[in-house]
């Protein structure tokens, strides 16, 4: 596609469920990212994927939290037993190469507020 | 957790004066980066500097970089009304992949 599209844009949960995100990259992009961010804070790096393989998962918060990218293409992030404290925009981005040395393209974020 | 911080925080001036953004962080960079967001959703990479790179031009954009002091500033010339969104730098470690580590952020706000 032209950019990263994600999907929903904006989801309300109860505390307790589960939701999954979907992030669809730029085409023949390699390396996804995920990222959250908290109202007034920068991104905060959550998972890196390069193809099929999560190459660095050391920011998910617990494991609560899962991403997958089976295809080497679209990737879901997964969370479980939300708690309120998950509430934030979660962003994905991609790039061409690994590293993303020219620079991520991200997509739009979906908003997540679990009430 | 956070690499890098911002400064000012927040920076409110008039269109056609120019801007200034300064970033500090604390460990060894490949590279830094800056972007801007819109109404806290997608970012917008704006320009790239390498750890080798001092200086960097894009448009009315002006990136330098510090590595002895650690820090990067943007100068965003002749502001425009469109440029008020938040910017964010971010740097890339040098550990074999480039995971970029965001700063907390400047809110820029240009008065017509």
């Amino acid at each position: 596609g032209a950019g990263v599209s994600q999907t929903p844009s904006n989801k309300v949960t109860e505390k307790g469920k589960y939701v999954e995100l979907r992030c669809d990259p730029i085409s023949g992009h390699t390396a996804l990212y995920w990222y959250r961010q908290s109202l007034g804070q920068g991104p905060e790096f959550l998972i890196y994927f390069q193809g099929t393989g999560a190459a660095d998962d050391s920011g998910l918060p617990n494991d609560r939290f899962f991403a997958v990218r089976p295809e080497g293409s679209v990737s879901t992030l997964k969370i479980q037993r939300t708690e309120r404290g998950d509430s934030a925009v979660y962003l994905c981005a991609s790039s061409p190469e690994a590293g993303g040395r020219g620079g991520y393209t991200f997509g739009s974020g979906t908003r997540l507020t679990v009430v | 957790s956070q690499q890098g911080e911002e400064d000012p925080q927040a920076l409110s001036i008039q269109e056609g004066e120019n801007a200034t953004m300064n970033c500090s962080y604390k460990t060894s960079i490949n590279n830094l980066q800056w972007y801007r967001q819109n109404s806290g959703r997608g970012l917008v990479h704006l320009i790239l500097i390498r750890s080798n790179e001092r200086e960097k031009h894009s448009g009315r954009l002006r990136v330098t970089l510090d590595t002895s002091k650690k820090s990067s500033s943007l100068l965003i010339t002749a502001s425009r009304a469109a440029d008020t969104a938040s910017y964010f730098c971010a740097t890339g470690m040098n550990t074999g992949f480039q995971k970029l580590v965001f700063g907390t952020g400047t809110r820029l706000l240009v008065s017509p």
